[in-house]
């Protein structure tokens, strides 16, 4: 699976837009992009994933570039429960082995 | 719907002692993962199983096994434990075993070993 970057940490003022990029510059043809959080004590949670297309669901919407070579999370209107490390994840179709292989992921800070 | 499902909670054993974590899937799907997530790393993958059969085992001793019932749930065991067992154990299932499946985590069993 490719390998992704991520910045360390980042600020996001309450009730702002949280912009999260991914590089993934050396993503295959047909790996997906995932996007995990967690909080602090429980489980990773899904967010959304993608292949080629812009995705948006009720959490977040995910732009990739039209290279795949990076991608975005967008959290439209960020409150202080979205405060989370955020994962993002390349993951290959198919295969007998599918596993997550997580990085550092971005500390977003949501502020009052 | 009730989601991943992970128990106990919380367990403290004994250095050499064995231990069993159990999950159950959300319901119509077919594979679970096991994860190991030390405090201040990511998630690390141990297993994958779907339709009760192992797909995938990570860089684990064999001290770690698991296993996945009929009814798609899973056990993860692991035997003479280390003090390097402690760690949040974390069960994720998904419908399918491909890539456009999403990982769905419970929210993991925490394990201390002293």
């Amino acid at each position: 699976d490719a390998k992704t970057t991520q910045p360390t940490s980042m600020d996001c003022a309450e009730g702002r837009a949280a912009n999260l990029p991914c590089n993934h510059s050396t993503i295959s043809g047909n790996e997906y992009v995932y996007w995990y959080r967690q909080i602090h004590s429980q489980g990773p949670q899904y967010i959304i994933h993608g292949l080629k297309n812009n995705e948006t669901n009720e959490m977040a919407s995910l732009i990739i570039t039209e290279d795949r070579k990076s991608s975005t999370l967008i959290l439209p209107h960020a409150t202080l429960r979205d405060t989370a490390v955020y994962y993002c994840i390349v993951l290959g179709v198919g295969g007998s082995n599918y596993k997550l292989t997580f990085g550092k992921g971005t500390l977003l800070t949501v502020n009052p | 719907d009730a989601g991943v499902t992970q128990s106990p909670t919380h367990l403290i054993k004994t250095r050499g002692q064995h231990v069993t974590l159990r999950c159950s899937p959300i319901s119509g799907h077919k594979s679970v993962s096991w994860y190991q997530q030390v405090l201040g790393q990511g998630p690390q993958f141990i297993f994958q199983y779907y339709e009760k059969e192992e797909r995938g085992r990570g860089n684990f001793p064999d001290r770690f096994s698991a296993r996945q019932f009929p009814n798609y749930s899973s056990e993860l065991n692991v035997n003479a434990l280390l003090l390097g067992d402690s760690a949040l154990y974390l069960c994720a299932s998904s419908w399918a075993a491909g890539g456009d499946s999403p990982l769905h985590f419970g929210n993991g069993t925490r394990l201390t070993v002293t």
